[in-house]
């Protein structure tokens, strides 16, 4: 049972448009959620993350957006660049357990046309 | 920089032969990872450690072993490799000092079983 789930395999934005990716989990014990981004042949790159106890955390042109009721997070990229092209992921850890196991979605291409 | 070294970066095995791939942090992180990254399946935790001699599975744990002998080195081992575990595996660490509950990957090992 996958309990982080990213419906989106891949997005297509305009250059200066907004970018919207959306992550859903099924695990009410996770309390802390990130979004990393992976060029090929890199690693994945840290971005922002979000506590449960905020429900929108923005640095830069990246904004989280977090639904708790509705377990659903959202990243905003504004103004999307051609340089944001990437692979996107995001990812949840119930850390009030103190087990830190971080469980990933199955990632968002997004592709940015100049 | 997370201070992650990944060796081998690139390796190519026969069916059936063992393979250890590790991963060596520089900073005293009490926290390490293995996932391994699959065209739709996004990252996959295989293993974790949260200090030395202390391991834990994750989701895809099965025709994997690990050991964490010292604080510097996870080592990921696959005692008889098979196709299925051709991918590309990343280790991440967990900085509490610096960042809090956000983990940090290297730069990936190829692993292609052939």
């Amino acid at each position: 049972d996958q309990q982080v789930k990213q419906n989106s395999p891949s997005l297509s934005v305009q250059e200066g448009r907004i970018s919207i990716l959306n992550c859903d989990y099924t695990n009410s014990m996770f309390d802390y959620f990130l979004w990393y981004k992976k060029y090929p042949a890199e690693g994945p790159t840290f971005l922002i993350s979000i506590s449960s106890i905020k429900d929108k955390n923005e640095d830069g042109r990246f904004t989280v957006f977090l639904n708790k009721s509705a377990k659903h997070l959202s990243l905003h990229i504004v103004p999307s660049q051609p340089g944001d092209s990437a692979v996107y992921f995001c990812a949840a850890s119930a850390t009030a357990s103190g087990t830190y196991k971080y469980i990933f979605g199955t990632g968002t291409r997004l592709k940015v046309l100049a | 920089d997370a201070g992650i070294t990944q060796s081998p970066r690139h390796k190519v095995t026969e069916t059936g032969t063992p393979v250890t791939l590790r991963c060596h942090q520089t900073e005293n992180h009490r926290y390490m990872y293995w996932y391994r990254q699959d065209p739709g399946h996004g990252l996959r935790l295989i293993h974790y450690s949260y200090g030395v001699k202390d391991t834990d599975k994750g989701e895809v744990s099965d025709g994997y072993s690990v050991s964490r002998s010292k604080t510097e080195d996870f080592l990921l081992t696959l005692e008889s490799a098979t196709s299925s575990q051709t991918s590309v595996y990343f280790c991440a660490i967990k900085d509490s000092l610096i960042s809090g509950n956000t983990i940090y990957f290297g730069e990936g090992s190829w692993l292609t079983v052939v």
